[in-house]
Order: structure tokens, then C-alpha cells, then sequence
């Protein structure tokens, strides 16, 4: 099947620093999504990108749908304790139901 | 609108028991998926509906079976139960739009342990 690779697999960082991740494929996706899972609760959409090329921001979240559609980035601003979790990206290939192919996640932990 | 819901959130099954894991929906979507995710990595798809009376195999179906008699409803069912299955279920559901607009919503998950 599909894969999907994301990296970093995990970060510690300082409140305040600001964060990237990155998916990368060897298929194309029709859209990119990123999730983010709190532990013991399912995944919550944070962005959808939907455009190659596409540079998209939710607050301090800005994401871009890379301009060959087999990759995208998450950059997190100004990290806050609260932005402790796992991240995943997704891939969506449209069809018979639009079905997602998820990344490992990285899990992200900020010290106060 | 509670969105997704699932039961149960916690469960221990004995090796070669059955069960019966829940999801509802009050989106009114048509799809709705069934994921595992074990411990560490991503969701992997199991089964998958596009409406009521459809589904089909995701990535890896193997040990379950699933039904879809309403809209609403897509329950996920283990028939014998293994180790292998110990995991984190996820149920999620969309529109049936093809071209944005149609991300997946997730319910909170039902953990399961098999000894």
C-alpha cells in the first residue's frame, strides 16, 4: 500500500520555539490534512490543504501542499505547553471512499 | 451534535471471545471508517463504508467483519478474538464529496485488550 514517511519522529523543545514537520511520499495525494491527537482521544483536523502549491494557516499552524503533491510541512509558532501531542499527517486520494493513508506521527513535547 | 461517538472506551477480551465494538454518527455522513492504531504508529484502515447496505476492506481486514443497515451506524465486530488485535479502535466518518470538504471526523476511540 501506500506509504507515507514523517519526520521528525519525536521533538522536545522550549516553550516559545517554533516547530516544523514534514510528510513525504512516493505517491500522489489529491489532499493533505493534518491531525492532531491528544492522548487518549482521537485524531482532530487542523488544517485541510487541498491545491498544490496551497499555503494554508490556522493561528500559529501553517502548513503548504507541496507543488509535486507527493509532500507536505507543518510549522507550529511560538510553541505553547498546550501544543503537546502527536501530530499526523494524512494523504487523501479521491475515489471510491476518498480513503486516507496516515503518517507514523510525531510526538511533540514542550517544556515549560 | 455529538459527532462520532463509540462504546466501548475500554474493553479486556479473553482470547477467543467475540465482541462488538459501536459507532454512531449524527452528521448525517455517508462514509464511515473503521482504524486501528497500535501502539507508536498511525491509523491503519480495516474496513470501510460509502452507505447503508455498502462496505468494503481497507488495508487490513483480516479478523473483522462490519455492517452498515443505517446511515448512522457502523459497528465493527472481532468474531475471535487474538493478541494481534490488541490496539486502539477508531471510528470516523465524512461526506461524500470528492473535491474538499470532506475530511474525516473521529471519534474518541475504544481501547482493547486481548489476553
Amino acid at each position: 500500500g501506500q506509504q507515507l514517511n514523517q519526520s521528525p519522529q519525536s521533538m522536545f523543545i522550549q516553550e516559545g520555539e517554533d516547530v516544523s514537520m514534514n510528510c513525504t511520499s512516493s505517491s500522489i495525494f489529491n489532499t493533505w490534512l493534518w491531525y492532531k491527537q491528544d492522548p487518549g482521544e482521537g485524531p482532530v483536523l487542523l488544517i485541510a490543504l487541498y491545491k498544490a502549491g496551497e499555503l494554508t494557516s490556522n493561528g500559529r499552524l501553517t502548513a503548504q501542499f507541496g507543488i509535486t503533491r507527493k509532500d507536505s510541512f507543518l510549522n507550529i509558532s511560538a510553541s505553547i505547553p498546550s501544543d503537546v501531542g502527536i501530530y499526523f499527517c494524512a494523504g487523501q486520494t479521491y475515489g471510491a471512499g476518498n480513503m486516507l493513508t496516515f503518517g507514523g506521527g510525531t510526538r511533540l513535547m514542550v517544556k515549560p | 451534535n455529538a459527532g462520532v461517538t463509540q462504546t466501548p472506551k475500554f474493553r479486556i477480551l479473553k482470547i477467543g471471545q467475540s465482541m462488538t465494538l459501536q459507532c454512531t454518527q449524527d452528521m448525517n455522513h455517508n462514509y464511515m471508517y473503521w482504524y486501528r492504531q497500535d501502539p507508536g504508529m498511525g491509523l491503519k484502515l480495516i474496513y470501510y463504508s460509502v452507505g447503508a447496505g455498502i462496505t468494503d476492506k481497507g488495508e487490513v481486514p483480516n479478523g473483522y467483519n462490519v455492517s452498515r443497515s443505517t446511515t448512522e451506524d457502523f459497528p465493527l465486530r472481532l468474531e475471535l478474538a487474538a493478541p494481534s488485535q490488541t490496539s486502539v479502535y477508531f471510528c470516523a466518518s465524512s461526506n461524500h464529496r470528492l473535491a474538499g470538504y470532506n475530511e474525516q471526523f473521529f471519534g474518541p476511540g475504544t481501547r482493547l485488550t486481548v489476553l
